[in-house]
C-alpha cells in the first residue's frame, strides 16, 4: 500500500540530545513536509521541500534540521538547540495537481517525542 | 495573506443529531480549501477539498461541506453523528494564486459524540 511511514512512534531524549525522526514515502510526491504539533495550537510548519536536494524553512525551524537525499526520504533531526521539542510530530507529503495549491497533503501516523 | 479560523475550539453533539463545525477563511486569490480529521495520536486524513469547481463538496463518512465566497465560509457538516466521529478536525486553506507550499492551517475543533 502507498502510504508515509514514519519512526519511531515513540521516542524518549535526554537534554542536550539530537534525534533524528525518520519519514519515508512510497507515493512519488515531490513535495514533503514536517510539522509539529502542540495541544490547542494546532499545526505549525517547521521545513518543507519540494523537491529533491531542496528545502526551505517554515515558521518554526529553529532547533531543527532536514535533508532531502532521496525523493521518498525526508528525516528531521532535533537539535539540541531546540528549546521546548517535547511534541508530537507529523510527516506529509503533498500530491501533484494541476490547479495550483490544490494538491492534498497525505499524513504518516506521526512520532511523539518526550525530553526527560 | 491568507487565514483560517475555526470558530469553536470544542463542539459537543449527541449521537444521531446533525454536526456544524465552522470554519472562515481569508485569501488574497481563489483559495483551495480543504477539511482534515485527526484520530487520537494519529496523522491527519483528508474528509473533503474544494477546488473552484462544485462549490458543494462531498466527502467521506457523510461529511459535506458548502464553500460560500460572499460569506468567506466553508462549514463542515453531517446529518447524523456517529460514535466514531469524534476526533479532532482541521479546517486548512490553501493560495491557488501562489501555489502555495504552505497551507494554513486552523487551530482545529475538537468534536465530542455523546451517546
Amino acid at each position: 500500500d502507498g502510504g508515509i511511514t514514519q519512526s519511531p512512534k515513540y521516542l524518549f531524549r535526554k537534554e542536550g540530545q539530537n534525534v533524528t525522526l525518520s519519514c519515508e514515502q512510497n507515493l512519488n510526491h515531490d513535495a514533503m513536509y514536517w510539522y509539529r504539533q502542540d495541544p490547542g495550537q494546532g499545526l505549525r510548519l517547521i521545513y518543507y521541500s519540494q523537491i529533491v536536494n531542496d528545502f526551505q524553512k517554515g515558521d518554526i525551524a529553529e532547533g531543527y534540521s532536514v535533508s532531502r537525499e532521496k525523493k521518498e526520504s525526508f528525516p528531521l533531526t532535533v537539535t539540541s538547540a531546540q528549546k521546548n521539542p517535547t511534541a508530537f510530530y507529523l510527516c506529509a507529503s503533498k500530491s501533484d495537481s494541476l490547479i495550483p495549491g490544490s494538491g492534498e497533503l497525505f499524513f504518516g501516523e506521526g512520532s511523539r517525542l518526550t525530553v526527560l | 495573506a491568507q487565514s483560517v479560523t475555526q470558530l469553536d475550539s470544542h463542539v459537543s453533539v449527541s449521537e444521531g443529531t446533525p454536526v456544524l463545525l465552522r470554519c472562515n477563511y481569508s485569501s488574497s486569490y481563489s483559495p483551495s480549501l480543504f477539511w482534515y480529521v485527526q484520530h487520537p495520536n494519529k496523522g491527519l486524513q483528508l474528509l473533503l477539498k474544494y477546488t473552484s469547481a462544485a462549490t458543494l463538496v462531498k466527502g467521506i463518512n457523510g461529511f459535506e461541506a458548502e464553500f460560500k465566497k460572499s460569506e468567506t465560509s466553508f462549514h463542515l457538516t453531517k446529518p447524523s453523528a456517529h460514535m466514531s466521529d469524534a476526533a479532532e478536525y482541521f479546517c486548512v486553506v490553501s493560495d491557488q494564486q501562489t501555489g502555495a507550499n504552505n497551507l494554513f492551517f486552523g487551530t482545529g475543533t475538537r468534536l465530542t459524540v455523546i451517546p
